[in-house]
């Protein structure tokens, strides 16, 4: 079946440390997008990036589409990038639903 | 700004007792859904709306209605909630294929 697999499921940093987050999904997708759910629960749209890479200052995210997997970069992080980060696709050919990946909990220490 | 709103943000009721999450997008956006989010579950879409007059059940609808009468609003209501339904619900509105979420609504059945 259709799946969204992120990895790892837990992370923990020292402030300052750069991390890589993944997203691997199960076929083709028109639509990718990474959110950041802090710890009173909003969900924050980071990226749309069905493809290709963009940068919003020290988080970036490539989606390389052909091989069905999406990164998630955060660096020199700080305490408020704690929470849990979820990668969400729509499938080509689905309606306009997003499936979203089980997430990534972080935790930044100082 | 643009944004989705949600209201109420929390809300603590008893078994049976019908209640109604408003959802408002100030975006025009034609397409709208809810969401739910449970712990192991991750977010699991109720119902979505492509328009105006237009909805349909998405993955888990049981239990729950919605009306879509004004392209800014679409309400969530829960005829007779049952502890079943604690869960933090989430509004969305997407003109295709990028969605926005609204802050959530943390709903507690007794």
């Amino acid at each position: 079946g259709i799946q969204v697999e992120q990895s790892p499921p837990d992370l923990i940093l020292q402030e300052g440390a750069n991390s890589t987050l993944r997203c691997n999904f199960s076929d083709s997708v028109n639509n990718l997008q990474w959110f950041h759910q802090n710890p009173w629960g909003q969900l924050i749209n980071l990226f749309y990036i069905p493809s290709g890479t963009k940068q919003n200052g020290r988080l970036s995210a490539t989606t390389v589409a052909t091989e069905r997997y999406s990164l998630l970069y955060i660096s020199s992080s700080q305490t408020t990038d704690s929470g849990v980060y979820f990668c969400a696709v729509r499938f080509s050919g689905g309606y306009n639903k997003l499936i979203f990946g089980a997430g990534t909990r972080l935790a930044v220490h100082p | 700004e643009a944004q989705v709103t949600q209201n109420p943000r929390y809300l603590i009721t008893v078994t049976g007792k019908k209640l109604t999450v408003t959802c408002s997008q100030n975006m025009n956006h034609e397409y709208m859904s809810w969401y739910r989010q449970d712990p192991g579950l991750g977010l699991r879409q109720i119902y979505y709306s492509m328009n105006v007059e237009v909805t349909d059940k998405g993955d888990v609808p049981e239990g729950y209605k919605v009306s879509r009468k004004e392209k800014r609003n679409f309400p969530l209501i829960l005829e007779s909630p049952s502890p079943n339904q604690t869960s933090l619900y989430f509004c969305a509105s997407s003109r295709a294929p990028e969605q926005f979420f609204g802050p959530g609504t943390r709903l507690t059945v007794l």
